[in-house]
């Protein structure tokens, strides 16, 4: 079975420190994809990035940043710089390729990291 | 494109009350699903299809029935809503081996009293 753990529940910073939001994986699968999306407040769900696991490469968007290690069964999230507009929940989650399942198949989530940015 | 349409927006329902949630896509994906978001649970999975006529089971899919008859279309059927089923309720869907997660609809909020 898979598995998703968010262990920071609530993490709070001022406005320009950077902020690492962590997730620890379970699978058994070979094949599986990792995923982070952002709840703001208005509670809407947004995609911020996919990552298969044959990728380990770290991927870089504007303030963002993703760390994928294997061999600690990590992917974490980290935010350079924060902003106000960084409140939110960040959830982490997991899909695997089963035999019947494509690349985008049932996810499991974390229970999600809120985070507060004070200015 | 409007995405995955999600009615109502809320909605409150006496124990014992039947109804249905809708969702719709239409950017033609295959899968599709129903999540209830519960304060410090995270998503936790309803059903779920993998394409028309084709529906499975979840983590949490007591007292919930589902049915994908279209590609488009996904509902989500409380059979005897219970005060337990007080969530929030988001449809999802996705293409197979697209470069992306998941789109969610906007959510349901629903009270069972």
């Amino acid at each position: 079975a898979q598995k998703v753990t968010q262990a920071q529940t609530e993490i709070s910073v001022v406005e320009k420190e950077d902020v690492t939001l962590d997730c620890v994986y379970e699978t058994r699968d070979t094949t599986y994809y990792l995923f982070w999306y952002k709840q703001p407040p208005s509670g809407e769900l947004v995609f911020l990035i996919r990552r298969n696991s044959f990728d380990e490469q770290n991927e870089i968007s504007g303030r963002y940043s993703w760390n994928f290690q294997k061999s600690t069964s990590s992917f974490n999230f980290t935010i350079t710089a924060s902003q106000v507009v960084d409140s939110a929940v960040y959830f982490c989650a997991l899909s695997e390729a089963g035999r019947f399942s494509g690349a985008n198949s049932k996810l499991t989530f974390g229970k999600g990291i809120t985070l507060s940015v004070r200015p | 494109n409007a995405g995955v349409t999600q009615t109502p927006k809320f909605q409150v329902l006496k124990t014992g009350q039947s109804m249905t949630l809708q969702c719709a896509q239409d950017m033609n994906h295959e899968y599709m699903s129903w999540y209830r978001q519960d304060p410090g649970m995270g998503l936790r999975l309803i059903h779920y299809s993998v394409g028309a006529g084709i529906t499975d089971q979840g983590e949490v899919p007591n007292g919930y029935n589902v049915s994908r008859s279209t590609t488009e279309d996904f509902p989500l059927r409380l059979l005897s809503a219970a005060p337990s089923q007080t969530s929030v309720y988001f449809c999802a869907s996705a293409s197979w081996g697209a470069n992306y997660g998941y789109t969610f609809g906007s959510g349901t909020r629903l009270t069972v009293v």
